[in-house]
């Protein structure tokens, strides 16, 4: 099953916070977070296990609610550099594949 | 430290037509993962080498097939090509399988193939 992510779509000012949420139904083995830009590839962010993690990346850092099965991506004092559409990509223990959300396309205006 | 390539970049096909694309794994990787990713979608599993062995598959027809050779790199074959099989294909390699590998696991991507058919 594929995660939820929500919003679809957000477009902050530079400077501004966003949270992106991607949830699934099934019992996770880990969580991976991914961004693209538009004509590139998907560039990895960070990876989150099960037992509940948090982790930072620069002014980039996700959560990892075991128990919910949810991640949170938090992006604080957004850069226009963050602009690009963003993934949540799932892995469960039982199956060999990771599962990609469809994705939060994030814009960021000067 | 050679990253992921993929070729062709771009591939026009008329339908029912077969395609091989390619793609090379990012050195010291034993993992390639196929991913097609339809305009505004995010990229759907195809499957999964580990070690020259299918290791996990997704909802795709027994047309799309692959291999993985020693030197870990990878083809995916579609056979009997359709409209609807238009996207960009995306190759990732990863030190391990899906499920394991822990933090370690993050998927390298190539730049992909745009694939059209028409």
């Amino acid at each position: 099953q594929q995660p939820v992510q929500s919003p679809q779509a957000v477009i902050l000012r530079e400077g501004e916070d966003a949270v992106i949420n991607c949830s699934s139904s099934k019992a996770l083995y880990s969580v991976h977070w991914y961004r693209q830009k538009h004509g590139e590839a998907p560039v990895f962010l960070m990876i989150l296990l099960k037992g509940g993690e948090q982790k930072g990346h620069e002014k980039i850092s996700a959560s990892f609610n075991e128990k919910k099965q949810q991640s949170s991506l938090y992006l604080t004092a957004s850069q226009l550099s963050y602009s690009g559409t963003y993934f949540c990509g799932t892995e469960d223990s039982s199956a060999s594949k990771i599962i990609f959300g469809s994705g939060t396309r994030l814009s960021i205006r000067p | 430290e050679t990253g992921v390539t993929q070729s062709p970049t771009h591939l026009i096909k008329t339908r029912g037509q077969q395609v091989t694309l390619r793609c090379s794994s990012q050195s010291g990787h034993n993992t390639v993962s196929w991913y097609q990713q339809a305009l505004g979608q995010g990229p759907q599993f195809i499957f999964q080498y580990y070690r020259e062995e299918e290791n996990g598959r997704g909802n795709f027809p027994p047309r799309f097939s692959g291999l993985q050779f020693p030197n870990y790199s990878s083809e995916l074959n579609v056979n009997a090509l359709e409209l609807d099989d238009s996207a960009l294909y995306l190759c990732a390699s990863s030190l391990y399988p899906a499920g394991r590998g822990g933090s370690y696991n993050e998927q390298f991507f190539g730049p992909g193939t745009r694939l059209t058919v028409l």
